[in-house]
């Protein structure tokens, strides 16, 4: 158990209407990801922090926002919410660069 | 820079019989390589890695890598399939240099037959 805790775990929501995910870790580690997983995709980088407050672009941000005002928080921000963001969103965590990531349960996102 | 390929989307084998996953990258540094498994419905979890310590590594389940440099390879191994490694594998590389970001592969999926 690597202490890292994902809510909601399902939510179903309509076109337009904002979204907030949360990851929350035990571990105090600096590294902060979040990635969408789509079948064909494998698992695509939208934001991650290296610290608080500190913060930066994946390769899928658009439509996406983050923010991180605690060590232990990562929030994810769907501002107005798109069928095309339905995915699972995983929420992940390293201590560094070489070392591995600890990934959260996940978060299954409906967009009606 | 750093990119990583996994050659098969696919790979379909028989219980009791060996599996092979294929993985190529590439990077600008040295580099840390991993491989993650991830069951149906579930997060993904650290099969084993390699992080210029010994070029074979083991990992959980009987499964175990080679790091090939001049090969740009971490292929992934295990002698005997059995039924609960069907499952997602994913290749991941990560490297110094200032960037933070693992590369992902795109996935291998596993379907073993009884």
């Amino acid at each position: 158990d690597a202490g890292i805790t994902q809510s909601p775990r399902h939510k179903v929501t309509e076109t337009g209407t904002p979204v907030t995910l949360r990851c929350h870790q035990t571990e105090n580690h600096r590294y902060m990801y979040w990635y969408r997983q789509d079948p064909g995709h494998g698992l695509r980088l939208i934001h991650y922090s290296y610290g608080v407050k500190d913060t930066d672009k994946g390769e899928v941000s658009d439509g996406y926002s983050v923010s991180r005002s605690k060590t232990e928080d990562f929030l994810l921000t769907l501002e107005s919410a798109t069928s095309s963001q339905t995915s699972v969103y995983f929420c992940a965590i390293t201590p560094g660069t070489y070392n591995e990531q600890f990934f959260g349960p996940g978060t299954r996102l409906t967009v009606l | 820079a750093q990119s990583v390929t996994q050659l098969d989307s696919h790979v379909s084998v028989s219980e009791g019989t060996p599996v092979l996953l294929r993985c190529n990258y590439s990077s600008s540094y040295s580099p840390s390589l991993f491989w993650y498994v991830q069951h149906p419905n579930k997060g993904l979890q650290l099969l084993l890695k390699y992080t210029s310590a010994a070029t074979l590594v083991k990992g959980i389940n009987g499964f175990e890598a080679e790091f090939k440099k001049s090969e740009t390879s971490f292929h992934l191994t295990k002698p005997s399939a059995h039924m609960s490694d069907a499952a997602e594998y994913f290749c991941v590389v990560s490297a110094s240099g200032g960037s933070y970001i693992p590369t992902f592969g795109r996935g291998t999926s596993l379907i073993v037959h009884p």
